[in-house]
């Protein structure tokens, strides 16, 4: 089967810039998931949808982050604007429903805020 | 989520087996253990979960204490391309919807 996509695989952009990040799950997943990666350190959730609904967004600084997923299939995250500190990956998951169900990741997106 | 506690380095011969142990003292019944790994500049790989048996399959071998309280993961015949960072996970199963908290992690080396 086809694996996660994400785009771009790489982003620079300077401070205050606004980005955009795509990810097209597996087919059939009705669960998403974004992921923040420092350097260094172990994935951090930043929202979870299920299906086009969020699940949790706990994690997420809405005042400057957003996420949709239109049709309960591929989901976009933005950032506006854009602060040093969100230099990281941002790893986009998916799985099927259900706790018993081990995630598929993507490979990520490597931001650089300069 | 239960937290986890993992060594943050080891080392492995290439060849022999790689065990790494994770503690979980504070696991919950109905909540599962799971293993991914994250080869540089890939997204983490899924590779075992278990709730109270042991597991196997072809990547790896998932061995849980009777109490539940640690488990190990074992590579039988590590290979260079092993080398990553292993993250041992416990899934919760809270109003939230069972996301995975990833933590440090063990960063394993494998050597030739």
């Amino acid at each position: 089967e086809a694996g996660v996509a994400q785009s771009p695989r790489y982003k620079i952009i300077e401070k205050r810039q606004s980005v955009a990040f795509w990810c097209n799950p597996i087919s059939g997943h009705a669960t998403l998931y974004w992921y923040q990666q420092i350097l260094g350190q172990g994935p951090k959730l930043l929202i979870q949808f299920q299906n086009n609904g969020v699940v949790d967004d706990s994690q997420l600084p809405k005042d400057r982050f957003s996420a949709e997923r239109l049709k309960g299939v591929d989901s976009t995250l933005k950032i506006q604007p854009a602060k040093l500190e969100d230099s990281a990956v941002y790893l986009c998951a998916s799985s099927l429903a259900g706790t018993r169900y081990g995630y598929t990741f993507g490979s990520g997106t490597r931001l650089t805020v300069v | 989520d239960a937290k986890t506690t993992q060594p943050t380095s080891m080392d492995c011969a290439e060849g022999r087996a790689a065990n790494l142990p994770c503690n979980h003292s504070t696991i919950s019944g109905n909540e599962y253990v799971y293993w991914y790994r994250q080869i540089h500049s890939q997204g983490p790989q899924y590779i075992i979960h278990g709730l109270k048996n042991n597991e196997t399959n072809e990547m790896a071998s998932l061995i849980i204490t009777e109490d539940r309280k640690s488990s190990t993961l074992i590579l039988p015949h590590a290979t260079l391309r092993d080398t990553a960072v292993y993250y041992c996970i416990v899934r919760g199963n809270n109003n939230a919807g069972n996301m995975l908290t990833f933590g440090g992690g063990t960063r394993l080396m494998v050597k030739p």
